[in-house]
């Protein structure tokens, strides 16, 4: 089944305790993102990568970081988390066409609280 | 980065046809405009995606006028599990890649 996985779907921790969040996917697609959702403020992009090693930023990226060793992974890294971060986050895939970002299929979503 | 500006919130009764626009002035010549619903803690889910005059699938019209500036999805008969946001995105205009999710339309399906 064509999916995107991410890992794990709730976590609790603490202020400055680094931790990481997995997104795997199983459709070659050469494009991939993360979001984050808060109430209010919508789905924001905080990095996406348009294949391995080449990342960018999006419009939120402080405080994360990604990293595209291979295709089908795209961790998002929290170095010191802080309650600020507390969120619902989203990874996310596509194949990009025609030089621009085509449907893009989502994760089930982490909810991460920061304490 | 295109925007798009869509209502905040509609509501509307089962077996009713709802209509909701988007509006996107600055979309760029190549770029298309694509719908994806979201219910509550789940990830966003493709809906229909087309470039100009009318597209139809299985759950949903995207009606597209000539001058491109807005598009209008189109939900035939909704039901109580239509209840979702929707939301219109097109691309990154400054030729990137970035993706901009605006604030969505909320709609509320009542029996």
């Amino acid at each position: 089944e064509a999916q995107v996985t991410q890992n794990p779907r709730y976590l609790i921790t603490v202020t400055g305790k680094k931790l990481t969040v997995t997104c795997s996917q199983n459709m070659n697609h050469e494009y991939m993102s993360w979001y984050r959702q808060d109430p209010g403020l919508g789905l924001r992009q905080i990095y996406y990568s348009m294949n391995v090693e080449v990342t960018d930023k999006g419009d939120v990226p402080e405080g994360y970081k990604v990293s595209r060793k291979e295709k089908r992974n795209f961790p998002l890294i929290l170095e010191s988390p802080s309650p600020n971060q507390t969120s619902l986050y989203f990874c996310a895939s596509s194949l990009p066409w025609e030089g621009r970002v085509d449907t893009q299929y989502f994760g089930p979503g982490t909810r991460l609280t920061v304490l | 980065l295109a925007k798009t500006t869509q209502p905040i919130s509609m509501d509307s009764y089962e077996g009713q046809e709802v209509n909701i626009t988007c509006s996107h002035n600055n979309i760029a010549t190549n770029d298309y405009i694509t719908w994806y619903q979201q219910f509550p803690s789940q990830g966003p889910r493709f809906i229909i995606q087309g470039y100009k005059t009318k597209v139809t699938n299985e759950v949903a019209s995207l009606f597209i006028p000539a001058d491109r500036k807005s598009s209008t999805l189109s939900l035939p008969r909704v039901s109580l599990s239509d209840t979702a946001v929707y939301y219109c995105l097109v691309g990154d205009d400054t030729g990137g890649f970035k993706t901009i999710f605006g604030a969505g339309t909320r709609l509320f399906v009542k029996a």
